[in-house]
């Protein structure tokens, strides 16, 4: 069955940088692209960005160019996502999706990413 | 970018009964060289991440209650709800994947009245 396991809670300063992993099994994982989701605490969900796995090619939502990096590596059927120079409002659930057809159909549990001084 | 707008913000039903959740998008989401709108439902309950219901705004989801069932094309689109189940309560967005950077609408609360 279709996996996907997220690394665990972060909490940062204002200003730091945060790697998030999203470990897939149970399919193939070049085959399909990632997607990455924030939600704020009470938020809708915010997409932030996909990568086409088979090919590295990356797509990011305009607020978040120049802070994020999407990485796989398709050795450990994994994808990264790097967020930098993090603000207090960056406080939020982190989740990945697999991509089907551009629409996520399932979804790591999340990572609780706190920004605080 | 594509903004999508939900109606109404929050809805409360009697349990058996009918719920429509609408969705408005800027821009059509119809992509006519396969006639697909790209177009998603998700349910979300607390704790949880989304759940995908529906695709290609019409097509629910391997394991999706056939009460569930999506409509329209273009800019406007429906989730209805043929008979609400105590289990169906949760916040439901609508997705568009037409256009990066792919949105979401703000979200519809569904409560039992």
């Amino acid at each position: 069955q279709v996996n996907l396991v997220q690394s665990g809670t972060e909490v940062k300063m204002p200003g730091a940088s945060v790697k998030v992993s999203c470990k897939a099994s149970g399919y193939s994982f070049s085959t399909y692209g990632i997607s990455w989701v924030r939600q704020a605490p009470g938020q809708g969900p915010e997409w932030m960005g996909r990568i086409v796995v088979y090919n590295g090619n990356t797509n990011y939502t305009q607020k978040f160019q120049g802070r994020i990096t999407l990485t796989t590596d398709t050795s450990t059927s994994t994808a990264y996502m790097e967020l930098r120079n993090l603000r207090s409002d960056d406080t939020a659930i982190y989740y990945c999706a697999r991509l089907k057809y551009g629409c996520s159909d399932f979804w790591g549990q999340g990572t609780l990413v706190t920004v605080s001084s | 970018d594509i903004v999508m707008t939900q109606s109404p913000d929050s809805l409360a039903v009697s349990l058996g009964e009918r719920a429509t959740i609408n969705c408005k998008s800027t821009q059509s989401l119809l992509y006519t060289s396969n006639n697909k709108d790209f177009l998603a439902w998700y349910q979300q309950k607390p704790g949880q991440p989304p759940k995908l219901l529906i695709y290609w705004a019409s097509t629910r989801e391997s394991g999706v209650p056939d009460r569930f069932s999506g409509s329209g094309s273009g800019t406007d689109f429906t989730l209805t709800i043929s008979s609400l189940q105590a289990e169906d309560v949760a916040v439901y967005y609508c997705h568009q994947y037409y256009s990066p950077p792919y949105t979401f609408g703000q979200g519809t609360k569904l409560e039992i009245k």
